[in-house]
């Protein structure tokens, strides 16, 4: 079965610090990869996803996430935090013949302004 | 953009009484809508997959007597927590999606409180 690990359970920036969020899956195969995330007293959302073509996936409010296939990695990114990122992200993995998407445990993310 | 809606937000129940938890596209249909539960901090674990027209696929470990799901349409999904317990009191999500592979679009929750 597929696994997917969130390495960094709780972050605390600074605001303007840059941010990397890692994602690591074990499925060896084609994958949909995606990142969501819950703001406080919110639903989760999508930020953005990956199916295919360029790696370098861009989403919303700045985000960005590469998809590294050899390392099995899909890492969200931001140069430059803010307050209001302050949230929980999902790292989620769709395996090539399934259609049940794989969570990661999550990681809080917290922003001093 | 895709909505999901769930209903109730928050239920407060007793001991040994069922509960009926509805999730709604409202956009759009939804082939399969998921059902997830939700602990403090923790990840989304998956509880069943429901298909319209068809019997909810549960994952190991779920009671599929307890946690009864309905796909009567393209547009609604209901989770009963049957008998219910204060254990079971969680934080239930409902996710739909218009293609197998393609975006979850998620409902805000229902927050059960079981006494």
């Amino acid at each position: 079965a597929q696994s997917v690990s969130q390495h960094n359970h709780h972050v605390i920036l600074s605001e303007a610090a840059s941010l990397e969020l890692g994602c690591n899956y074990s499925y060896g195969g084609t994958v949909n990869l995606f990142w969501y995330v819950q703001y406080p007293g919110q639903h989760l959302q999508l930020l953005l996803k990956y199916f295919s073509g360029d790696p370098l996936v861009k989403g919303i409010k700045g985000f960005e996430a590469e998809f590294i296939k050899s390392k099995f990695s899909f890492n969200l990114r931001k140069p430059s935090v803010q307050w209001s990122d302050t949230a929980e992200y999902f790292c989620a993995v769709i395996a090539g013949g399934s259609y049940i998407p794989t969570f990661g445990r999550g990681t809080s993310l917290i922003v001093h302004p | 953009g895709a909505v999901v809606s769930q209903h109730p937000s928050r239920v407060i129940c007793k001991s040994g009484t069922s509960v009926k938890i509805e999730c709604r596209s409202l956009d759009f249909q939804a082939t399969t809508m998921f059902w997830y539960r939700q602990f403090p901090k923790q990840s989304l674990m998956l509880m069943a997959t429901s298909n319209e027209g068809s019997k909810a696929t549960y994952e190991q470990g779920v009671e599929k007597d307890k946690f009864l799901i309905n796909h009567a349409s393209l547009t609604l999904s209901t989770l009963t927590v049957t008998s219910a317990h204060p254990e079971d009191s969680s934080f239930y999500i409902c996710s739909a999606g218009t293609d197998y592979t393609d975006t979850q679009y998620f409902g805000p929750g229902t927050r059960l409180t079981v006494l």
